[in-house]
């Protein structure tokens, strides 16, 4: 099993550019997560889902928004890109709720110029 | 907002030498988990404890969840350079069972 694959692994954008970031799992896990990780400030919940065709915001939504469409994938998607949201970004999934553990990607390293 | 505040924030120690990190909180967590995470990676979750007093082994590491189930520690004994990572504590919420909220981690230096 592929686990969670997040692409890509590495983008720089510039002032006010678009991009979406792709997340997906194979494991068949109904809730879906997606966080940003910055230096020294632990990670920070940006959307949520708990299956396909919910989300719902985390602590920090503003600039971003999220669709999940099926159960595998959970695109994040970044509108007029500020330097602010350079981060370094994670998609996680479980299966569900309670003290199941989560399964993260291994990151998107984001750059805003 | 639930928070979790980890200690120390940095360490470095010797190969060999004994450490505890904690986890604490003014909130109750119906359960709290431990990843570690190395550099240019996700973190990976080491263990879930559930229960108040509960205490976990893993080789060298032994967790354990506070009676009141408001904190916890990771204590490494013989830490080893592989030890290495930044290790993170996260908890769920007696009412967000469907979220973590997580500690802002421990930076872990074990050198040879």
């Amino acid at each position: 099993n592929a686990g969670v694959t997040q692409t890509p692994k590495f983008r720089i954008l510039k002032i006010g550019q678009s991009m979406t970031l792709q997340c997906a799992q194979d494991m068949n896990h109904n809730y879906m997560y997606w966080y940003r990780q910055d230096p020294g400030m632990g990670l920070k919940l940006i959307y949520y889902s708990v299956g396909a065709g919910i989300t719902d915001k985390g602590e920090v939504p503003n600039g971003y928004n999220v669709s999940r469409s099926t159960t595998e994938d959970f695109p994040l998607r970044l509108e007029l890109a500020a330097p602010s949201q350079t981060s370094v970004y994670f998609c996680a999934s479980r299966h569900g709720g309670g003290s199941y553990g989560y399964t993260f990607g291994s990151g998107t390293r984001l750059t805003v110029v | 907002t639930q928070l979790l505040e980890q200690s120390p924030q940095f360490l470095s120690i010797q190969e060999g030498e004994n450490l505890t990190v904690y986890c604490n909180s003014s909130s109750v967590f119906s359960s709290l988990q431990w990843y570690r995470q190395e550099p240019g990676e996700g973190p990976v979750l080491l263990v879930t404890v559930v229960t108040g007093g509960e205490v976990k082994k893993l080789k060298r590491l032994t967790f354990q969840f506070g009676d009141a189930r408001k904190d916890s520690s990771l204590h490494i004994t013989a830490a080893q350079p592989g030890d290495t990572g930044l290790y993170l504590c996260a908890g769920v919420g007696e009412t967000s069972g469907s979220r973590l909220t997580f500690g802002e981690g421990t930076q872990l230096t074990v050198n040879p």
